[in-house]
C-alpha cells in the first residue's frame, strides 16, 4: 500500500535554531515529491517539486532534498513567520498521497 | 490573477442532511481536485475533475459527488451527512496534475 509519513508530528524551535523535518514514502512508482506549506485558516501553499534522487530545491531559508526513500525539508535560521504545518506529498500514477504533515513553531 | 475561491466559508449541518460546496478554479485551470483534511487523516483525495469529465476518484462512499461545468467551476455534493463527514473541505485547480493551487477551503460542521 502506497503510505507517506511525516516526522516529527510537531517541532518546536528557537528563532536562528537550524532543523530539518522527514517525509518518507513507500509508493510504487514516484513521479514526483511536494513540499507544500499550510497556514491557519488557509488552504496548503506550493513550495517545491522534486522528480529524482539527489535533487535539491532551494527558496530562502527552505532547502528540499530527494533521496529514493524520503525527503527532507532543512529549515535554516528560522522565523516566527516560518511557523506553519508543512506537508509532503507524493504523486503515484494521477494521484496525490499527503503525508499528515509537521506542525512547526518558531519563537523569538 | 484570482485565486481559488470557494463558497461557503464555514457550514453548519445537522446528521442526514445533505450540502452542496463550490469551487472557481483559477482562469484557464481546466483540472480541479478535491480533498478532505481532517486532524487525524490529514488531506484524502475525494475526486479530480478535468473538461467536465471525472478523472480519478478516491475511497469514499457513494454519498461523495462532484461535477464540473463547462467553465471549469465545479460542486461536490455530500448526501445523508454524517457526524464523521465534519471536516475542511479543499478544492485546489491546476494547468494539469501535478503543482496544486489551494482555495481556503470550506469548513463544515456536522451536528
Amino acid at each position: 500500500e502506497d503510505q507517506v509519513t511525516q516526522s516529527p508530528e510537531a517541532l518546536r524551535l528557537q528563532e536562528g535554531e537550524s532543523s530539518s523535518l522527514n517525509c518518507s514514502y513507500t509508493v510504487s512508482g514516484l513521479r514526483g515529491l511536494f513540499w507544500y506549506r499550510q497556514d491557519p485558516g488557509k488552504g496548503p501553499e506550493f513550495l517545491f517539486t522534486l522528480y529524482s534522487a539527489g535533487e535539491e530545491k532551494e527558496k530562502e531559508r527552505l532547502k528540499a532534498t530527494l533521496t529514493k526513500k524520503e525527503s527532507f525539508l532543512h529549515i535554516t535560521a528560522p522565523k516566527p513567520e516560518d511557523s506553519a504545518t508543512y506537508l509532503c506529498a507524493v504523486q503515484v500514477t494521477d494521484k496525490l498521497i499527503f503525508g499528515t504533515g509537521t506542525r512547526l513553531q518558531v519563537f523569538p | 490573477k484570482a485565486g481559488v475561491t470557494q463558497t461557503p466559508r464555514y457550514l453548519i449541518k445537522t446528521r442526514g442532511q445533505q450540502v452542496t460546496l463550490s469551487c472557481s478554479p483559477i482562469s484557464g485551470h481546466r483540472s480541479v481536485s478535491w480533498y478532505q483534511q481532517t486532524p487525524g487523516q490529514g488531506l484524502q483525495f475525494l475526486f479530480e475533475y478535468f473538461s467536465e469529465t471525472q478523472r480519478n476518484k478516491g475511497n469514499f462512499p457513494g454519498r461523495f459527488s462532484g461535477r464540473q461545468f463547462s467553465n471549469s467551476r465545479s460542486e461536490m455534493n455530500v448526501s445523508t451527512l454524517e457526524l464523521g463527514d465534519s471536516a475542511l473541505y479543499l478544492c485546489a485547480s491546476s494547468l494539469g496534475s501535478e503543482k496544486l493551487f489551494f482555495g481556503s477551503g470550506t469548513q463544515l460542521s456536522v451536528l
